[in-house]
């Protein structure tokens, strides 16, 4: 059974104040990672996918790594837009079905 | 459309009547996924159809629930016997094949009273 943990569950950073969320997962041969934006009341929106060890992707402040056994996602010199709620999901070979983490909530103090 | 649709946004219905949930996933995506996301908890899988076929019914959480997709396009949940536990946001995605990222709806939000 594929697991996904994420840490820490809450983190508050002030503006510019660089930081990290992990992503640790165990699953049978995996088929892709995949990392969400949640803000409050509207569904996760897509931002990246991962697939093997050594990816990395990156979006404006976002930077997503990925190794054997975790992901991390690295916010530089975050704004208070970056408040939200992220996502870490993975797919298997066996499946389509994709688990989801408990997600980190961040909120970014001006 | 430019994203996955979802309606209505919000539903208030009373304990034990039956509703329907739609979602227009984005054109040509053949994958389609309804999770459920109760307060402060996580995405809970409900059903995947790939197509008009839905491989993977194992997250329906009692035979209350059922889903269908028709055209392998548009998909509604339906909640029979609606029970207070089943409030929370429901929410859809589509993928285009399955294999990468999907992309949500807004979400429908269920009270039941």
């Amino acid at each position: 059974e594929d697991q996904v943990t994420q840490s820490p569950e809450a983190l508050r950073l002030q503006e510019g104040e660089s930081s990290s969320l992990n992503c640790s997962y165990t699953v049978s041969g995996l088929r892709g990672l995949f990392w969400y934006r949640q803000d409050p009341g509207k569904g996760p929106e897509f931002l990246f996918t991962l697939y093997s060890a050594g990816e990395e992707k990156e979006k404006e402040r976002l930077k997503a790594t990925l190794t054997k056994k975790e992901s991390f996602l690295h916010i530089t010199a975050p704004k208070p837009e970056d408040s939200a709620t992220y996502l870490c999901a993975v797919r298997d070979g066996g499946s389509y079905i994709p688990t989801f983490g408990r997600g980190t909530s961040l909120i970014v103090h001006p | 459309g430019a994203g996955v649709s979802q309606s209505p946004s919000n539903k208030v219905t009373e304990k034990g009547k039956d509703v329907e949930l739609r979602c227009d996933p984005i054109s040509g995506h053949t994958a389609l996924y309804w999770y459920r996301q109760s307060l402060g908890q996580g995405l809970e899988f409900l059903i995947y159809f790939q197509g008009n076929s839905a491989p993977d019914k194992s997250g329906l959480p009692s035979d209350r629930f059922s889903a269908e997709r028709t055209g392998g396009s548009v998909s509604t949940l339906t909640i029979q016997r609606t029970q207070q536990e089943d409030s929370a946001v429901y929410l859809c995605a589509s993928s285009e094949n399955g294999q990468g990222g999907a992309f949500f709806g807004q979400g429908t939000r269920l009270t039941v009273v």
